[in-house]
This record gives structure tokens, C-alpha cells and sequence, in this order.
């Protein structure tokens, strides 16, 4: 079935350092692609989003770019902030129905 | 605009006992998913309700099963609870069916011991 695989965490940066957070996923259609953010006590909010090959969605700094030859969706941001710390999700989801698939998700501490 | 809500924040049970989670959407979604999230892993869905009928089910067991009011609102019920059903439960409200993005409440904190 469709998968998302994540580089696991934690990831530990300093401020203005640049990230990146890996995602590849697995899917038998042509699925949308997610990055969703949880910050501590909150809910799950969207980030980005992208919903077909080559199509980049980008948000408060950060980007990703479909990539379909490699089944990726790799999250970058160029200069990050203590205030980014939170867990990232990748996620994909089918056209043919409406659950996200999730990944496990990228727990991230940025130090000032 | 009102946010998506659930209730209650935390919830202790015991092995066998019943719960039941609810869950108010944003004004104007009328489709209403719900998923798992267990400790340092990722949501798992596990059923979504579209006007009030259900559309869509993971891999959950019969025990797990919901409602969705007129109003669009929902709850999870889970009977028979086991250790392992010890999770936050994300409640997401979207507009209609398709690919419309989903708002995620904060979740519900249950632990079974």
C-alpha cells in the first residue's frame, strides 16, 4: 500500500542554519503531497502542499518540490529560527480517497 | 470563524472500559476525519464521515466507530479498550470530498491502563 518514509529525528540545528528534512513515499497513483507542522500543545497545521510532478509549494521560508523520478518531497528552509521548532509530518494522499497517509514524523530543535 | 474543537483535552480509562471523543468541525465543513496518533510515530486515519455517512476506513477493528450529527459535528466511540489504543486522537474538519484541506483540532490525550 502507499507509504511515506521520513528521516527520522530529532534534528538539532543552530539558528540561520539550513535544513533539510528528507521524504520519499510510495504510492500506485499520483498522489498529493503534504509537510504538515505540529508545534508543541497545538494541532497539526498545513505547511505546503503540492499536487502534481514538478509543482513546488513553499510557506513561511520553507519549500519542497515533487519530485516523481525519485518519489520524493524533501522540505528545505534557508535560515531557520527557534520559533520553527516542532515536529514535521510528510503525507501524501490519493486521489482516489480522501485519508492522509502519514510519515512518522521529524521532531526539530533549533538552538539561538 | 471558529476553529475545529475537540473535548475533552485528556481522558483515563481503564482496559475494557468504553470512551467516546467528540469533535466540533469548522463552521462550513461538512466532512469530518478522524485518525490515531501514537507516541513519536505519525496519524494513522482511522475513518472519515461525509454528510453524516461514513466514507472511508483504515485498518481499525469493528470496536472503533463514530457518528456524525446534523450539525456536522462528531465522536469516536471505542469499546473493549486495550493498552494499545493509549494515543492522541486528531479530529480533522474539511469542505466536502476531494482533496479540500483538512483543519486538525488540537486532539484528545487517552490513556488506557
Amino acid at each position: 500500500g502507499d507509504s511515506v518514509t521520513q528521516m527520522e529525528g530529532p534534528v538539532t540545528l543552530s539558528e540561520e542554519a539550513f535544513l533539510t528534512i528528507n521524504c520519499t513515499y510510495t504510492a500506485t497513483g499520483y498522489p498529493s503531497l503534504f509537510w504538515y507542522v505540529q508545534y508543541p500543545g497545538e494541532g497539526l497545521q498545513l505547511l505546503l502542499k503540492a499536487t502534481k510532478a514538478d509543482d513546488k509549494g513553499s510557506n513561511k521560508g520553507f519549500e519542497a518540490t515533487y519530485r516523481k523520478e525519485t518519489t520524493s518531497f524533501h522540505l528545505e528552509k534557508g535560515s531557520v529560527q527557534v520559533s520553527d521548532s516542532a515536529v514535521y509530518f510528510c503525507a501524501l494522499s490519493d486521489r482516489r480517497d480522501d485519508k492522509i497517509i502519514f510519515g512518522k514524523g521529524t521532531r526539530l530543535h533549533i538552538l539561538p | 470563524e471558529t476553529g475545529v474543537t475537540q473535548s475533552p483535552t485528556h481522558l483515563i480509562k481503564t482496559r475494557g472500559q468504553q470512551v467516546t471523543l467528540r469533535c466540533s468541525s469548522q463552521s462550513g465543513h461538512n466532512t469530518v476525519s478522524w485518525y490515531q496518533q501514537a507516541l513519536g510515530q505519525g496519524p494513522q486515519f482511522i475513518f472519515q464521515y461525509y454528510r453524516e455517512e461514513e466514507n472511508g476506513r483504515g485498518n481499525f477493528p469493528p470496536r472503533f466507530s463514530g457518528l456524525q450529527f446534523p450539525n456536522y459535528s462528531s465522536e469516536l466511540n471505542v469499546n473493549a479498550l486495550e493498552l494499545d489504543d493509549s494515543a492522541l486522537y486528531l479530529c480533522a474538519s474539511s469542505s466536502g470530498q476531494g482533496l479540500n484541506e483538512q483543519f486538525f483540532g488540537p486532539g484528545t490525550r487517552l490513556t488506557v491502563l
